[in-house]
Parts: C-alpha cells; structure tokens; sequence
C-alpha cells in the first residue's frame, strides 16, 4: 500500500530553524508537495518537489531523495505565525490522487 | 476573485438525517475532492472527480455521496449510513497536471459537521 510518516509533532524556537521529515512507501509519483494548515483552516500549498534536490521559496526550503524514500522540509527564522501543522503528500501517477501524510505539529516557543 | 466556496462553515445535524455539504469554485479546474478530517489527524479522500458526471470513490466512501451535474459544482451529501459523521470537511479542487508537473490543490474554508 501507499503510506507517508511524518513525526507527529516536533518543537522550536522563534528565530530557529527546524527540519520536518518525510518517508514514503509508495510507488509511482510524480512528486512530493507540501501544505501548511493552521488551527481551524484549510491547508494552503507551500512547496513541491517534482525531482531529487532542494527546492526553495523564501524562508521555507524542501528536498526529495527517491533512492532514499524521503523528503523534508527546511523552515528557517521560525516566526510564531509559522505554528501550524504541515503535511507532506505525494501525487501518484497512476490516477493523479494525493496520498497525505498524517501531519506534524509544529509548537514554537518565544 | 478566484476561490473555491463552501456552505455553511457550521452545520448541526440530528441522527439519522441526511445533509449536504456545498462546494463551489470558479478556478475553471477539471478536478474536485472531498476530504475528512478528524481532530489531530491527517487528510482522507472520500470521493473524486476528474471530469464532470464522472467520480471515484477514495478511501472512506461508505456512507456519504456525490454528484458532479457542473464542472463548477460538486456537492457531498453525509447519508444516515454514516456511522460516525461528526468531522470537518473540506473540498479542494485542481487543475491536473501531466508528465510530473505539480498538481496544487486548492481548498475551500471547510465545513465543521456535528451530529447531535
């Protein structure tokens, strides 16, 4: 089957940089996204990784490794605003579908 | 202004009643989604459409439907089958891409069913 581990929930200082991991078992994707969701919202698109490497946009940074079944994703200069969970999902090429992760809550502390 | 809607924000349900939950956009995207998602738990795929009178289920259909009449429009309906409906929802749309390139999902603010 297809499935995405995440930590369920990791913690960070204002100011710090933290990483969140992704390991996959899946076969066939074309890609590795990553969404942001706070309390009460909807999640909203951060980032995708169509292929190995460090993709980076502004103060948030993610990387994939297919031969290593892993991605994560890289927040640096933590702001409070960045409190939020943040799922990593994968599009399947068999049927275009999202497979999510379960979510990793970041707690940052002033 | 682009987006995708969804009516109401909060909805109250007594057992054994049926409810339908809105989900409109005006992105023009082919491809509309349903979601569930429990307290401190990731996404589920309820159904999906890629086209319009078309749609799949996803992981969790049993006790809900759907209708795709508009490529605009693609509604959820919480049947009494549901065994546990109390959840937020949320429904999301895209415009698939091929050959590798990013399939961004758009969603809508989600609506918080409670059954009483």
């Amino acid at each position: 089957g297809q499935s995405l581990e995440q930590p369920s929930e990791v913690t960070a200082v204002e100011g710090a940089i933290v990483q969140i991991n992704c390991t996959y078992q899946t076969s066939g994707f074309y890609g590795l996204s990553w969404y942001q969701q706070h309390d009460g919202g909807a999640p909203t698109f951060l980032s995708y990784n169509a292929l190995d490497g460090l993709e980076e946009t502004g103060r948030f940074s993610s990387f994939l490794s297919r031969s290593d079944s892993y991605g994560y994703l890289l927040l640096q200069e933590l702001q409070m605003k960045d409190s939020a969970s943040y799922f990593c999902a994968v599009v399947l090429n068999s049927n275009y579908q999202l497979i999510w992760g379960a979510g990793t809550k970041l707690i940052i502390k002033p | 202004d682009g987006g995708i809607t969804q009516s109401p924000k909060y909805l109250f349900r007594k057992e054994g009643q049926n409810v339908t939950l809105s989900c409109e956009q005006n992105l023009n995207h082919d491809a509309m989604y349903w979601y569930r998602q429990d307290p401190g738990q990731g996404l589920r795929l309820i159904y999906y459409s890629q086209i319009v009178n078309d749609f799949q289920k996803g992981d969790i259909a049993e006790g809900y439907s759907v209708s795709r009449e508009k490529k605009e429009s693609f509604p959820l309906t919480v049947t009494s089958a549901q065994k546990n409906p109390t959840a937020f929802y949320l429904c999301a749309s895209s415009s698939p891409q091929r050959r590798g390139g990013t399939d961004t999902q758009y969603f809508g603010p989600g609506t918080r069913l409670t059954v009483l």
